[in-house]
């Protein structure tokens, strides 16, 4: 079985470029989330869809946003882009909104110059 | 909202000994532990969770405690091989699921043949 996919693996941009960034679950998940890690650090949540709703944001800026589609896979745009947004984009799937663990994409890094 | 310390930042042990990651958190809500293992290049992977219900949860070589009042849980490896090698990270979860995982900021794991 296919796990979670992400597309593309590397991006480059400049400051005040936009970016989507693509997400396909594992085949039978609902639930989407998007995580940003940072090098050294741990994720750190970005966005979580359900059935094509949201149904959690993080502490990030009107600059990021998200959406799912009907056949549950997903897609995170961030707008302005800074320096400070230069990171491994993660998305992961599960079953239900809560209480079935996350399986996490290889992610996307984006790097920005 | 959630914050979860995770200890320590580097751990290094012999292939054969036993290694033990702490981590603390402080929403009592959050009723979800998961643990996962980040390979260079790779995306985070579940390796063990426990849920608030329960103390204990081994698989194989390893476990997980969970102390619901001092607000600790750790990740216990016995029998560490060269291929335990990664960082791990802890998360939690509240049972509303809004907020996503919040994560530690990993543990670097060191296997010395």
């Amino acid at each position: 079985d296919a796990g979670v996919t992400q597309s593309p693996t590397h991006l480059i941009k400049t400051r005040g470029q936009h970016v989507t960034l693509r997400c396909s679950p594992i085949s039978g998940h609902k639930s989407v989330s998007w995580y940003q890690q940072v090098l050294g650090q741990g994720p750190q949540f970005i966005f979580q869809y359900y059935e094509k709703e949201e149904r959690g944001r993080g502490n990030f800026p009107d600059r990021f946003s998200a959406r799912q589609f009907p056949n549950y896979s997903s897609e995170l745009n961030v707008n302005a882009l800074l320096l400070g947004d230069s990171a491994l984009y993660l998305c992961a799937s599960s079953l239900y909104v809560v209480g079935a663990p996350d399986t996490f994409g290889s992610g996307t890094r984006l790097t920005i110059v | 909202g959630e914050n979860v310390e995770q200890h320590p930042s580097t751990l290094s042990v012999q292939e054969g000994d036993s290694a033990v990651i702490k981590c603390t958190y402080s929403d009592s809500a959050s009723n979800y532990f998961p643990w996962y293992k980040q390979e260079l290049g790779k995306g985070p992977q579940l390796i063990i969770d426990i849920r608030s219900n329960v103390g204990e949860k081994k698989d194989q070589r390893i476990a997980v405690t969970l102390n619901k009042t001092a607000k600790h849980f750790s990740l216990h490896i016995t029998e560490t091989q060269p291929e335990d090698s990664a960082v791990y990270f802890c998360a939690a979860q509240e049972g509303g699921g809004a907020d996503g995982l919040t994560f530690g900021k990993g543990t670097h794991l060191i296997i010395q043949p």
